[in-house]
């Protein structure tokens, strides 16, 4: 499996627009989750899904932010409009079950200008 | 929820000499605690975990501690080399959440 894969790898946008994210999980996994990282806030969780169900986006910052997943190989981050405040590097997670190990995709580094 | 806290948040040493980071965490339930190592630009990986029916857990130059009266575990690096420079997360999980909650991060610099 080549892990997990994230789209794009860096994406540069004006503030207002609609930015998608995307991640392919390691097939199998059930458990998928959305990390945001920044200097001043660390690894922040902010949804995570089981079995294609949203579980947890107690972490979602506000609605601009929405998150799907609509089959078990691909899920999509959201947000709209995007803010300056938005910018950071977005991480994508699996694990098999719960309370194991998270692989981490390679992480979408978004920047809105 | 869960809540992680992770100390120091820098920590530089000699190569050769050895390296510890702390963490503490709040629910006393969590009963897994990974440790993510993050070069960078690049993504966390796993490079040891400890689940709490286990006190220590040791891989190499690497060991983890937990207590868990205490509710703190540590993470050990002996004979440190260059190649350990990165930010370390220490996370738990198994609580009432069932996702890993971060702490903050330790950057670690290895002097040659």
């Amino acid at each position: 499996d080549a892990g997990v894969i994230q789209s794009p790898r860096h994406e540069v946008t004006e503030m207002g627009q609609e930015v998608t994210l995307r991640c392919k999980p390691i097939s199998g996994h059930d458990y998928l989750f959305w990390y945001r990282q920044t200097m001043m806030r660390g690894l922040e969780l902010l949804i995570y899904f089981n079995n294609n169900v949203p579980i947890d986006d107690s972490g979602m910052p506000e609605d601009r932010f929405s998150a799907k997943m609509p089959n078990a190989s691909f899920s999509t981050l959201k947000i709209q409009p995007s803010e300056p405040r938005d910018s950071a590097v977005y991480f994508c997670a699996s694990s098999l079950v719960w309370n194991t190990e998270a692989f981490f995709g390679q992480g979408t580094r978004l920047t809105v200008v | 929820g869960e809540n992680v806290e992770q100390h120091p948040s820098t920590l530089s040493v000699q190569e050769g000499d050895s390296a510890v980071i702390k963490c503490t965490y709040s629910d006393s339930a969590s009963n897994y605690f990974p440790w993510y190592k993050q070069e960078l630009g690049k993504r966390p990986q796993l490079i040891i975990d400890i689940r709490s029916n286990v006190g220590e857990k040791k891989d190499q130059r690497i060991a983890v501690t937990l207590n868990k009266t205490a509710k703190h575990f540590s993470l050990h690096i002996t004979e440190t080399q260059p190649e350990d420079s990165a930010v370390y997360f220490c996370a738990a999980s198994g609580g009432s959440a069932r996702q890993l909650t971060f702490g903050s991060g330790t950057q670690l610099t290895v002097l040659p």
